[in-house]
């Protein structure tokens, strides 16, 4: 099946740095979503990409789609704890709606 | 009201045993969804569901199958189950496929 890659797998950094996640795949998308898990929970949406290059933003949080539509990339500027999560990029196209491998934040006070 | 409300939430059963996780969605949805997420928190597409169609994951042992008596509904039923099986299974649902995916809470099942 598909596969939709982020890297890196795990990321700890100190409150305050900044974070970027990065998701690939192999085939050009018609968009991608991104969602956040935080521990014990579910997956919850946080954001749709469908244009080339786009750019959108949501406080802390820049997401940015590729020109070719191939990678995205999840930003997070002055990290918090409430940052703290597993965060998945989505590929939707289809009607398998698959999942990237995911990026387990953890933020140290 | 939860959106995507699955039970039990947690599930403890031995090798061997047939269990059924069951999944209501009450926001008239078409589209309904089982994933499996390992202890790496991988999430892995199950089955993607709608009244036309049933999409299964070719990887999916047939052990496991979704069930729906209607389009609010969509069940998880597992055979003989394996100690590979314990994972978290969450049930999702969307108006239609591609669009925003709405997560339940997630049924811890371990087999023992």
């Amino acid at each position: 099946g598909q596969q939709v890659m982020q890297i890196p797998q795990y990321q700890h950094v100190q409150e305050g740095e900044d974070f970027t996640t990065y998701c690939n795949s192999s085939t050009t998308l018609s968009n991608i979503q991104w969602y956040k898990q935080r521990p014990g929970g579910h997956p919850v949406f946080l954001i749709q990409l469908v244009k080339s290059g786009e750019v959108k933003k949501q406080k802390r949080l820049t997401f940015q789609f590729g020109e070719a539509k191939k990678n995205s990339s999840l930003h997070i500027t002055a990290t918090q704890t409430t940052d703290v999560g597993t965060y998945f990029c989505a590929d939707p196209t289809g009607n398998q709606f698959y999942f990237g491998t995911g990026t387990s934040l953890t933020v140290i006070p | 009201d939860t959106a995507v409300s699955q039970t039990p939430k947690y599930l403890v059963t031995q090798m061997g045993n047939d269990k059924s996780i069951k999944c209501e969605q009450n926001l008239g949805h078409d589209t309904m969804y089982w994933y499996k997420q390992d202890s790496k928190k991988f999430l892995k597409i199950m089955f993607s569901y709608n009244n036309k169609e049933l999409i299964i994951n070719e990887t999916v042992p047939n052990r496991f199958s979704p069930k729906s008596p209607d389009k609010a509904h969509l069940n998880l039923h597992i055979n003989s189950l394996e100690l590979g099986d314990s994972a978290v299974y969450f049930c999702a649902s969307s108006q239609v496929f591609g669009n925003t995916i709405y997560f339940g809470e997630g049924s811890w099942l371990t087999v023992v």
